[in-house]
């Protein structure tokens, strides 16, 4: 079965610092999608960043990185500059299919990240 | 802005109640998505449409019930809930299931209260 660890539960950042959220994954599918949402108090999920198993470059989103590393099987998040209003919640997710061409997202426990002023 | 619309932001609504939970998409994505997330955990999937048919049901309790009336449109009608149900309801939308980097693309939730 597939499965997201992120074992970060909080953080807590100097604003304007760099910040790297972890993420680990396990699949035996050699084709696989991983995705970073944030979450602010808010509620609304909003999607970040993509990486798809066989792209040769690691994803980038304006300050948002993913640093790929398929033999280590981790997606970390990379958010260079962090800024007061990147304290949200932020979410792992990796695809899984089933059915012909069905797929739902397997989700991380979340980190909270919280930027200090 | 998300592209994805849910109303009503808020409902509060007692266990004889009936409502409904409403969603809006303008990206002509043909797969859309109810999650429910109780509060400091990840979202759980309730159902898919895709092509405006149930693909997927989570084994949701039969007091949630979706309607997909076209594709641009997903309702999830609520009777009879119980206090733990009281979660955020989350809409989502994805060009199509299926495809490599096909993203779900999420809205910005319903929070709803049972009393």
């Amino acid at each position: 079965a597939q499965k997201i660890t992120q074992t970060q539960p909080g953080m807590f950042v100097q604003e304007k610092e760099a910040v790297t959220l972890d993420c680990t994954y396990d699949t035996s599918d050699p084709s696989y999608g991983l995705f970073w949402y944030k979450q602010p108090s808010s509620g609304e999920m909003i999607f970040l960043i993509y990486q798809g198993s066989y792209d040769q470059q690691n994803a980038t989103e304006g300050r948002y990185s993913l640093n790929f590393q398929k033999a280590r099987k981790s997606a970390n998040l990379v958010i260079s500059a962090s800024q007061l209003g990147d304290s949200a919640m932020y979410f792992c997710a990796m695809r899984e299919w089933f059915g012909d061409s069905n797929y739902q997202l397997i989700w991380g426990a979340g980190t909270k990240l919280i930027i200090k002023p | 802005d998300t592209e994805v619309t849910q109303t009503p932001k808020h409902l509060v609504m007692g266990m004889t109640n009936k409502k409904s939970l409403k969603c809006e998409q303008h990206m002509g994505h043909r797969a859309m998505y109810w999650y429910k997330q109780k509060a400091k955990k990840p979202p759980e999937l309730m159902f898919v449409y895709s092509y405006e048919k149930l693909s997927i049901n989570e084994s949701v309790p039969s007091r949630f019930s979706p309607e997909c009336p076209n594709s641009s449109l997903l309702n999830l009608h609520l009777h009879a809930l119980q206090p733990e149900d009281s979660a955020l309801y989350l809409c989502a939308s994805s060009q199509r299931l299926g495809g490599s980097g096909n993203t779900i693309y999420f809205g910005e939730g319903s929070w709803l209260t049972v009393v």
